[in-house]
């Protein structure tokens, strides 16, 4: 059973509104979440993290929102440009270094 | 350069056959990981190690096996190939202190 799951197998967006990525895991023992973005034909790139002791994250127009009573979190992307148009992935750790990775979402910046 | 380098970039090969795809880093970091990469299914560890002599199954390590040959080396194996392990198979690095994985750009594998 996946531990981490992305549930939205892909959005559509338009550019310059907001975009939210969710995703949701079963294991309270991760205490560290990560989002990778994924162009074609190249490797996953680290985009922003978040700390279990957070439950807010932000970086220039990405934001990690993080509620771990609800074992959920959120990538915020705001304003959505179609440079954005990417799968992300999100990942979590348990302090044991490996990470566990969601199944990512295919997101569509439309201009 | 690419920090992380995967060889080959693409191979297609026949059921049966044994296929090494490999890794080198040169972040000097010891935590060197395989990945698998399946639509829908995200990443899934293969294999991990933390260091030299240390070597850790993962996730999905039924019909592989890796070497650590160096500090900047992680290959990966399949000793005989099958369909369902056609797949884009990801090296990645990590830092002792770092959260952050670093990853190579990937080697597209098909097994006909």
């Amino acid at each position: 059973d996946q531990q981490v799951k992305q549930n939205s197998p892909s959005l559509s967006v338009q550019e310059g509104r907001i975009s939210i990525l969710n995703c949701d895991y079963t294991n309270s023992m991760f205490d560290y979440f990560l989002w990778y973005k994924k162009y074609p034909a190249e490797g996953p790139t680290f985009l922003i993290s978040i700390s279990s002791i957070k439950d807010k994250n932000e970086d220039g127009r990405f934001t990690v929102f993080l509620n771990k009573s609800a074992k959920h979190l959120s990538l915020h992307i705001v304003p959505s440009q179609p440079g954005d148009s990417a799968v992300y992935f999100c990942a979590a750790d348990d302090a044991g270094n490996m990470l566990t990775f969601g199944g990512g979402t295919r997101l569509m910046v439309k201009p | 350069d690419a920090d992380v380098t995967q060889t080959p970039r693409n191979r297609i090969t026949k059921t049966g056959k044994r296929i090494m795809l490999e890794c080198s880093q040169t972040k000097g970091h010891d935590r060197m990981y395989w990945y698998r990469q399946d639509p829908g299914l995200g990443l899934r560890l293969i294999y991990y190690s933390f260091d030299v002599k240390d070597i850790n199954k993962g996730e999905i390590s039924d019909g592989y096996s890796v070497s650590r040959q160096a500090q900047a080396k992680f290959s990966l194996s399949l000793e005989s190939a099958i369909p369902n392990q056609t797949a884009l198979y990801f090296c990645a690095t990590r830092g002792q202190t770092t959260g952050e994985l670093f990853f190579g750009e990937g080697s597209r594998l098909t097994v006909l």
